[in-house]
Formats: structure tokens, C-alpha cells, sequence
């Protein structure tokens, strides 16, 4: 079974400049969620998608940061523009049942 | 908020040692406890889970004991080997609404 796919996997972007992240869930999993990680901390959660509905995005700064989950499989997650301090790790994950949750490998990105 | 506590911030043990990890925890309304193992580079992977029906969960050399009265849970690893060296999260979770709270992340090293 694959597991959860990002990409990129890397990103360097100078600061004010879009930025789009790219998750594909394990398939069947009607949840995915985006989590923000700095680095030496726990993983944060901007958004969570039931299906094709966002039914937790709290913590996501909606002045820059944007998420959809179109047909409710593939996910996007975009930052524009970007500021420095959001150079970290954005990691997406699934799940089919409750509280179980898979993760991807991560997009770091840095921004200049 | 962080709702989760986690110690050590980081954690050095001889090989054949046992490391322990402890997590507490504020809201009552948490009914799942897992624990993650994270190696740099990749994302979070599912170790071990616990629910507050019980106070001891072992799989293989990884055990959870759970203290529902002190709202605290510790993660014990036996025998500990160099390749269990990894940062470990403990997180929390309510089974209605999946809404995962990290630990901020404990750095084992196990020299050899």
C-alpha cells in the first residue's frame, strides 16, 4: 500500500513569492489533514478535510494561506505571499479510521 | 494552547538501556494517547497507541503506561538499540473530531 505522497519535497523561495504544497492521501482515506512543523517542535495543525469539507481550519492564517481538497483526494496547500517566518516543515497525513493517522514525508520549506 | 507536556526535550541512553519518555496531559476529554517516532527527514510514523480503558500497552520492546487519575502517560522503551535513535512525539486526541495535539518532541540518542 503507498503510503501518503507530498511534494516538493524541498523549496527555496525568496519572501513575498507564492508558494503551492501538493499531497496525495492513502487511498480511501476520507480525512487529511496540513500540519505545520518548526523545527525541534510537534507537528500543528492548520486544516483538516472530512471528504471534500473543511471542517477544521482554526489555525489556518487565512490572509495568507489557503488550502482545497478538490473531489476529495488530492490536497493543495498555498501560502502567498510568503514571509520568512513560515520557513518550516508542512506535513500532510490521512486517515480512514478515527484517531489513526498517516503522514507524508514532509515539504521544508525555506524562505529567504 | 499546548495541551500536551512532554519530557525530556531530549534524552541520551547506553545501548541494551531502557529510555523513558513522559507526556502530560490537561483536557480530560481525550480518549487516545499515541506515540510517534520521527527519523530526520521523514514524517511521523505511528509507534504504539493507547486508549484510557487500560494502563499498560506493550508491543515488543515499546510500552505505554497510562495514569488516567494523573493525566499522564509514559512511553518505556526496552533494551534500546543506536537505531531507535529518533525524536518521539506524544499526542492526544478525541475520537469525535480527530483533533491531534503534539507533545513538542523528545531527541533519544542510544550510543552504541
Amino acid at each position: 500500500e503507498a503510503g501518503v505522497v507530498q511534494s516538493p519535497r524541498y523549496k527555496i523561495i525568496e519572501k513575498k513569492q507564492p508558494v503551492a504544497f501538493w499531497c496525495n492521501p492513502i487511498s480511501g482515506h476520507n480525512t487529511l489533514y496540513w500540519y505545520l512543523q518548526n523545527l525541534g517542535q510537534g507537528p500543528e495543525l492548520l486544516i483538516r478535510y472530512e471528504n471534500e469539507e473543511a471542517v477544521d481550519d482554526s489555525q489556518l492564517p487565512k490572509d495568507r494561506f489557503s488550502a482545497e481538497r478538490l473531489k476529495g483526494v488530492d490536497s493543495t496547500l498555498k501560502i502567498q505571499p510568503a514571509e520568512l517566518g513560515d520557513s518550516a516543515v508542512y506535513l500532510c497525513a490521512s486517515s480512514a479510521t478515527q484517531n489513526e493517522q498517516f503522514f507524508g514525508p514532509g515539504t521544508r520549506l525555506t524562505v529567504l | 494552547q499546548q495541551q500536551v507536556k512532554q519530557s525530556p526535550q531530549s534524552l541520551i541512553v547506553q545501548k541494551g538501556g531502557i529510555s523513558i519518555i513522559n507526556c502530560a496531559y490537561e483536557n480530560t476529554a481525550f480518549d487516545y494517547f499515541p506515540w510517534y517516532q520521527q527519523f530526520p527527514g521523514k514524517g511521523p510514523a505511528l509507534l504504539i497507541a493507547i486508549r484510557p480503558d487500560v494502563s499498560e500497552k506493550k508491543e515488543g520492546r515499546f510500552t505505554i503506561s497510562f495514569n488516567k487519575s494523573a493525566k499522564q502517560f509514559s512511553l518505556h522503551i526496552m533494551d534500546s538499540q543506536p537505531g531507535d535513535s529518533a525524536t518521539y512525539f506524544c499526542a492526544a486526541s478525541m475520537e469525535y473530531n480527530n483533533d491531534m495535539r503534539f507533545g513538542a518532541g523528545t531527541r533519544l540518542t542510544v550510543k552504541p
